[in-house]
């Protein structure tokens, strides 16, 4: 049973540039949440994904955007990359197909992308 | 808004202690979510638990046992007879899922860690 997995694990960018990171969920997983962990920092959400839209949103700017695709895996990009984008990406993945209102699935993490902006 | 504080950055015991990792968390919502993950060196987030805000019963699983009060917002971890695979960053989370979030709040809120050291 594959775990969440991500590609790539690390890339090193110049500022201004633009990255995009890849997710697959697990298997039997529809929804996909990334997170940006910073250097001895707890992960921050940045957005998730379920059935091709954007869920929910965290505090992160416009030039953090996502897409999610009919196979349910995700892709993270940033534009006009800063020096304090630097960090680990991490995606999460887990199950909403029947889940209702007030309910909070476990979620499962893959190992992140380190990217670091130079 | 929600919050989630580790206060403890950093704990280092010998093989064998016990040792409890502590999280106070806020929140506005009757209805919610808090987990813990443990986060090895390889970076890789891995779930331990999930508590709803209406089971207050403390958990045990193996040498890992969960202490759950709403009556100090606290979420307690505590490990037995540590060992040094035990070693890493301890994150605290909260999901709130209730009507004042609509019911459809998904985000995790994390605390800052806490990085356990068990020495041989």
């Amino acid at each position: 049973d594959a775990g969440v997995t991500q590609s790539p694990t690390h890339l090193i960018k110049t500022r201004g540039q633009q990255v995009t990171l890849r997710c697959s969920p697990k298997s039997g997983h529809d929804t996909v949440s990334w997170y940006q962990q910073a250097l001895g920092q707890g992960p921050q959400f940045i957005f998730q994904y379920y059935e091709e839209e954007e869920r929910q949103r965290g505090n992160f700017p416009d030039r953090f955007s996502g897409h999610q695709f009919p196979n349910y895996s995700s892709e993270l990009n940033v534009n006009a990359l800063l020096l304090g984008d630097s960090a680990l990406y991490l995606c999460a993945s887990s199950n909403s197909a029947g889940q209702g209102a007030y309910f909070s699935y476990e979620q499962y993490f893959g190992p992140g992308t380190r990217l670091t902006v130079t | 808004a929600q919050k989630v504080t580790q206060a403890q950055t950093e704990i280092s015991v010998v093989e064998k202690e016990d040792v409890t990792l502590d999280c106070v968390y806020e929140t506005r919502d009757t209805t919610y979510y808090l987990f813990w993950y443990k986060q090895p060196p390889s970076g890789e987030l891995v779930f331990l638990i999930r508590r709803n805000s209406f089971d207050e019963q403390n958990e045990i699983s193996g040498r890992y046992s969960w202490n759950f009060q709403k009556s100090t917002s606290s979420f307690n971890f505590t490990i037995t007879a540590s060992q040094v695979v035990d070693s890493a960053v301890y994150f605290c989370a909260l999901s709130e899922v209730g009507l004042g979030s609509g019911g459809s709040n998904y985000k995790l809120t994390f605390g800052k860690g806490t990085l356990l050291t068990v020495n041989p």
